[in-house]
């Protein structure tokens, strides 16, 4: 496609579920990101890939967010357990040298 | 460890008014600098970016930034705004290393009355 995707575009869950949110990068670009904003605040690093070294997981909050991606497509983060601070915009962004972000899933945690 | 600031979180101005939004980072390294913009809606958008020479930036929709390396600022401005540049306005900074990943500023939302 054109651009970055992500699905779903909201997702509304109980506390103490698991979801997973995907991400359809823009072909040809090998890095690959994961953000976090929540209300009123900037984005927030949360995880990178690139080519098929291992990912900087720094920015992960817990144990209970992790990501996956294969080889240069696709990425899920799956977040367990959720807790009702785990409400954001989760924004995904690739690219070669420029990132490029698409529309983001709003989570709501209840 | 290295962050971004963006003093102004609201900024209210009337249509052909003259903008300038500040950022400022704190890393004494060689960065690379950005500016994203988000439309009511619509999803983040690359608006300029500086990796090195001129400092002086221009970016799409007239915007430009200058980056001061002596003041650690990358201020956005535009000379006169219109109603459409409604949005919210991001700083942000990529530092040396092997993540390349973006220190965001919190965000200036800024509203542009016709």
């Amino acid at each position: 496609g054109a651009g970055v995707s992500q699905s779903p575009s909201n997702k509304v869950t109980e506390k103490g579920k698991d979801v997973e949110l995907r991400c359809d990068p823009i072909s040809g670009h090998t890095a690959l990101y994961w953000y976090r904003q929540r209300l009123g605040q900037g984005l927030e690093f949360l995880i990178y890939f690139q080519g098929n070294s291992a990912p900087d997981k720094s920015g992960l909050p817990s144990d209970r967010f992790s990501a996956e991606r294969t080889g240069e497509s696709v990425s899920t983060l799956t977040i367990q357990r959720t807790q009702q601070e785990d409400s954001a915009v989760y924004l995904c962004a690739s690219s070669l040298s420029t990132q490029y972000f698409g529309p983001g899933t709003r989570l709501t945690v209840l | 460890a290295q962050s971004v600031s963006q003093h102004n979180h609201h900024v209210i101005l009337s249509e052909a008014a003259s903008l300038e939004l500040g950022c400022n980072y704190s890393y004494g390294g060689t960065v690379n600098l950005f500016w994203y913009v988000q439309y009511p809606g619509q999803h983040l958008q690359l608006l300029l970016k500086y990796f090195s020479g001129d400092p002086l930036v221009k970016g799409i929709k007239g915007f430009e930034a200058e980056f001061i390396k002596s003041k650690f600022s990358f201020n956005l401005r535009k000379p006169s705004v219109q109603w459409s540049d409604t949005a919210e306005y991001f700083c942000a900074v990529k530092v040396g290393g092997a993540t390349n990943k973006l220190i965001f500023g919190t965000g200036t939302l800024l509203a542009v009355q016709p």
